[in-house]
């Protein structure tokens, strides 16, 4: 499968925990994006890389959020003292430069 | 931030109609505009998308219009099958040219009635 994955799938945490989800992008693409997405609502933008700069940050963003891209390739999400407020899918997606931005699977993360 | 609102928010439809769902935005310097289709628990796919330089776009049974002036665009679905019916999201890229961060409307759920 050449497609975006992410890992892991699933994800039942309890409030105060901190959690990492890892997206790998399709190979050629250089533009990593992440989104969140609620029930009943679209995506929402979280924060994007070209290659290993992170270019952009949702102002709606907590500083318990922060995600890298190390290397140009994969990158992680990691959130800190999660609350139930942050239970939701978290998409990635990944481009080449303004081209289709294609989803990935998602995690979900539910906050107990 | 860019406002994107997608109108009406449930659809139904006899297969074999058609279905047309309407997205306006707010940011005049948006210059890309996708729609996406989402099946329950799966993830968001491009079905069609539309740069500014053009007006209108058509692939097979699926079609994509562009008012630029008024700040709307439309999905046009014909001779619907009970396969289209899932929740269709429009987007359209904000924070000036060459950015690509998508804002996306609140969904459309489209059913279609065999």
């Amino acid at each position: 499968d050449t497609g975006v994955s992410q890992d892991p799938r699933h994800k039942i945490t309890k409030r105060g925990q901190n959690v990492t989800f890892r997206c790998d992008p399709i190979s050629e693409h250089n533009r990593l994006y992440w989104y969140r997405q609620t029930l009943g609502q679209g995506p929402e933008f979280l924060t994007y890389f070209q290659n290993e700069a992170q270019l952009e940050k949702s102002r709606l963003l907590s500083d318990r959020f922060s995600a890298e891209r190390p290397k140009g390739s994969f990158s992680t999400l990691e959130i800190q003292r999660t609350e139930q407020g942050d239970s939701a899918m978290y998409l990635c997606a990944s481009s080449f430069g303004e081209d289709t931005q294609y989803f990935g699977p998602g995690t979900r993360l539910t906050v107990l | 931030g860019e406002n994107v609102e997608q109108h009406p928010s449930t659809l139904s439809v006899q297969e074999g109609d058609s279905a047309v769902i309407k997205c306006t935005y707010s940011d005049s310097a948006s210059n890309y505009f996708p729609w996406y289709k989402q099946e329950l628990g799966k993830r968001p796919q491009l079905i069609i998308d539309i740069r500014s330089n053009v007006g209108e776009k058509k692939d097979q049974r699926i079609a994509v219009t562009l008012n630029k002036t008024a700040k709307h665009f439309s999905l046009h679905i014909t001779e619907t099958q009970p396969e289209d019916s899932a929740v269709y999201f429009c987007a359209v890229n904000s924070g000036g040219y060459g950015n690509n961060r998508l804002a996306f409307g609140k969904g459309n759920q489209v059913v279609v009635i065999p």
